[in-house]
């Protein structure tokens, strides 16, 4: 059974601080890896990984994907209260026709 | 373009009822899809369809049926409501399923079922 398990479950941060969260992954034949931000309504896309090692960056964000240990990490630097939302990490698998979301971790990002 | 539209926003049902849950897009997509969301875990997979007139099951299917007689409209059923199916539901939905990456997703829908 294809599992998607993302830790810490939530964690509290002050401005400026740096978060790093983490998504590991049990599919059978991997296509990509993605990442959303989930604040209070629906999910919006941050992120697509398909290789292993090539960072993609967006701003503050960034993620990396490892293939060989089937991980990925989200990393936010220079937090801000904005950030504060559930980040849901999910796999798609190379029949491209479901995605498997992980229980996401909310992050909570004080002033 | 709307995007992917659903309604109602939210709804509140007697165990035993039925109802539909609406869902549309004009973006000509021929992926669609519905998930739940219970709180403190991710989406789960209900129903997808991959073009009009085709539907599958996802991870969590009992208790819903879908239909896709058009490309834009996608409408999940509730045929007998249960206190477990109190959630938030969202339609989503891709150029193709190999798109996924690019999957846009509705507003949703809060039903509880008392």
């Amino acid at each position: 059974e294809d599992k998607v398990v993302q830790s810490p479950l939530s964690l509290v941060v002050h401005e400026g601080d740096t978060v790093t969260l983490n998504c590991s992954y049990e599919v059978t034949n991997f296509r990509s890896l993605l990442w959303y931000k989930q604040e209070k309504k629906a999910p919006t896309f941050l992120f697509m990984l398909t290789s292993s090692g090539i960072e993609k960056k967006s701003g503050r964000l960034s993620s990396i994907l490892d293939k060989k240990e089937l991980f990925s990490i989200l990393n936010i630097t220079a937090t801000q209260t904005g950030d504060s939302a559930v980040y849901l990490c999910a796999v798609l698998k190379a029949a491209g026709n479901k995605l498997t979301f992980g229980g996401g971790t909310r992050v909570l990002v004080k002033p | 373009n709307a995007g992917v539209t659903q309604t109602p926003k939210f709804q509140v049902l007697k165990t035993g009822q039925s109802m539909t849950l609406q869902c549309a897009q004009d973006m000509n997509h021929e992926y669609m899809s519905w998930y739940r969301q219970d709180p403190g875990m991710g989406l789960r997979l209900i129903h997808y369809s991959v073009g009009a007139g085709i539907t599958d099951q996802g991870e969590v299917p009992n208790g819903y049926n879908v239909s896709r007689s058009t490309t834009e409209d996608f409408p999940l059923r509730l045929l007998s409501a249960a206190p477990s199916q109190t959630s938030v539901y969202f339609c989503a939905s891709a150029e193709e399923s190999w798109g996924q990456e690019t999957q846009y997703f509705g507003p949703g829908t809060r039903l509880l079922v008392l």
